[in-house]
């Protein structure tokens, strides 16, 4: 299977702040025949289910928040929060895609700080 | 637009068996894959297996394997998990998502039921 790990564990920032979450998986996630790196970022908030934010680790899923980017290629990718909203404090994963079994980061939890 | 809405919370004794339901409405059921996906109290999220309904067959994580059953309704649009001889740190809630795309192929998961919380104690 492949291993992905967040870093860091949890990340305190100031409201309107950048927040950077990092994901680096066990082996490459990129498929060369049609580039595509498989690697998606989630937000989960108590109460609620997650809900995806990227894939294809940098494309935005429809009617979020363009302050949410993603970035990286291979094995090593990055979530970054441009300007850090209240409603934005959650446990954040990432997750391959590119073989089954899917994997999940441990999840970053981030604060406001 | 496809909603997945999942049965309710469940207490169930160890050695015992749950069943969750999850049923989809609003929009094409058979050809996407549904994923089941766990979260354990202060853990992770864990994908346990899957299943295209238009094709029956499903996956599951080689963890689950002999213990988890999934399968599919397409007469209804529900899907199902049942996880037999339930031990305590199968407390979680039991999640269903849906694929973003239909086919089979890798893909992530767009759209995701409500959750149901199973507890296992004595």
């Amino acid at each position: 299977d492949i291993v992905m790990t967040q870093s860091p564990d949890s990340l305190a920032v100031s409201l309107g702040e950048r927040a950077t979450i990092n994901c680096k998986s066990s082996q490459s996630v990129l498929y060369s025949s049609n580039n595509h790196n498989y690697l998606a970022w989630y937000q989960l908030k108590p109460g609620q289910p997650p809900k995806l934010l990227i894939y294809w680790a940098s494309t935005r899923e429809s009617g979020v928040p363009d302050r949410f980017s993603g970035s990286g290629s291979g094995t090593d990718f990055t979530l970054t929060i441009s300007s850090l909203q209240a409603e934005d404090v959650a446990v954040y994963y990432c997750q391959q895609y590119y073989t089954t079994p899917p994997t999940f980061g441990q999840g970053t939890k981030l604060e406001i700080k | 637009q496809v909603q997945l809405v999942q049965s309710g919370a469940e207490v169930k004794k160890p050695g015992s068996s749950v069943k969750v339901s999850c049923k989809a409405s609003g929009g094409t059921f058979r050809s996407y894959t549904i994923n089941w996906v766990r979260q354990a109290p202060g853990q992770g999220l864990e994908w346990m297996g899957g299943i295209i309904p238009m094709y029956g067959a499903a996956k599951s994580a080689e963890k689950y394997r002999g213990r988890v059953t999934i399968n599919a309704d397409e007469s209804t649009s529900t899907a199902y998990m049942e996880l037999s001889s339930l031990r305590s740190e199968d407390t979680a809630v039991y999640y269903c998502a849906r694929d973003r795309e239909p086919g089979g192929t890798l893909w992530p998961f767009d759209i995701w039921g409500q959750g149901t919380m199973v507890t296992v104690s004595s």
